[in-house]
């Protein structure tokens, strides 16, 4: 079975400042990892994805993500967080095998102060 | 393009009563995918159809639960009867097939999501 785990329910980060979400996946074989947010009553959007190739993904809005396959992490980062980042951050994985749709992790609020 | 659409955007009903989503995918997405995300928790995936066939319903809770997709466009989800612990968000996203390197496959579009409440 596959599973996804955000340690953090809620990171703080002053704006300006570099911004870490940190996600952590169990899956049979290598993994496809996604990250998506949902802004307030709207739906989750696709931020970015990992398939193969390069480690380092690099996302809408700035965002990218490290895939560690030793750590089996794929932690969200940004250089420099904006206070319109404030929102619920969900990491998803899928095997490459077997079972299509996503499973989905807890999620993660991001509070971005100015 | 018109996003995944999502009806009604809150349910209040009584414990027993009955309960129908909807959902309408963006037009040409075969995959269909409906999950809930229960306060505070990870967001549970509950089936998936492949044009009107259920590809995959392991993730339905129980008998109560039964969605269709006729015609292959729009999805139901119905609840009945539906019970306290059935409370949460209830989303619908659809995509495009394909190998999942190329772009937009296994991309989902999220609808804003029907949150139910059960009383």
């Amino acid at each position: 079975a596959q599973s996804v785990a955000q340690p953090e329910d809620q990171v703080n980060v002053a704006e300006g400042n570099p911004l870490t979400v940190k996600c952590t996946y169990s899956v049979s074989g290598n993994p496809y990892l996604f990250w998506y947010v949902q802004y307030p009553n709207r739906g989750l959007q696709f931020l970015l994805k990992y398939i193969t190739g390069d480690n380092l993904v690099k996302g809408s809005y700035g965002f990218e993500a490290e895939f560690n396959k030793s750590q089996t992490s794929f932690h969200l980062k940004k250089p420099s967080a904006l206070v319109s980042d404030s929102a619920l951050y969900f990491c998803a994985v899928r095997d490459r095998t077997g079972r299509r749709a996503l499973t989905f992790g807890s999620g993660t609020r991001l509070q971005v102060q100015p | 393009e018109a996003g995944v659409t999502q009806f009604p955007s809150h349910s209040v009903i009584e414990k027993g009563q009955t309960v129908t989503l909807r959902c309408d995918p963006i037009s040409g997405h075969d995959n269909l995918y409906w999950y809930r995300r229960v306060m505070g928790k990870e967001i549970k995936f509950l089936l998936h159809f492949v044009k009107e066939s259920k590809q995959d319903e392991s993730g339905m809770p129980n008998n109560r639960f039964l969605a269709e997709r006729t015609g292959g466009t729009y999805s139901t989800l119905k609840v009945q009867p539906a019970e306290l612990e059935d409370s949460g968000v209830y989303f619908c996203a659809s995509s495009l097939t394909g190998p999942v390197h190329t772009s937009g496959a296994n991309v989902l579009t999220f609808g804003a999501g029907s949150r139910l409440t059960v009383l």
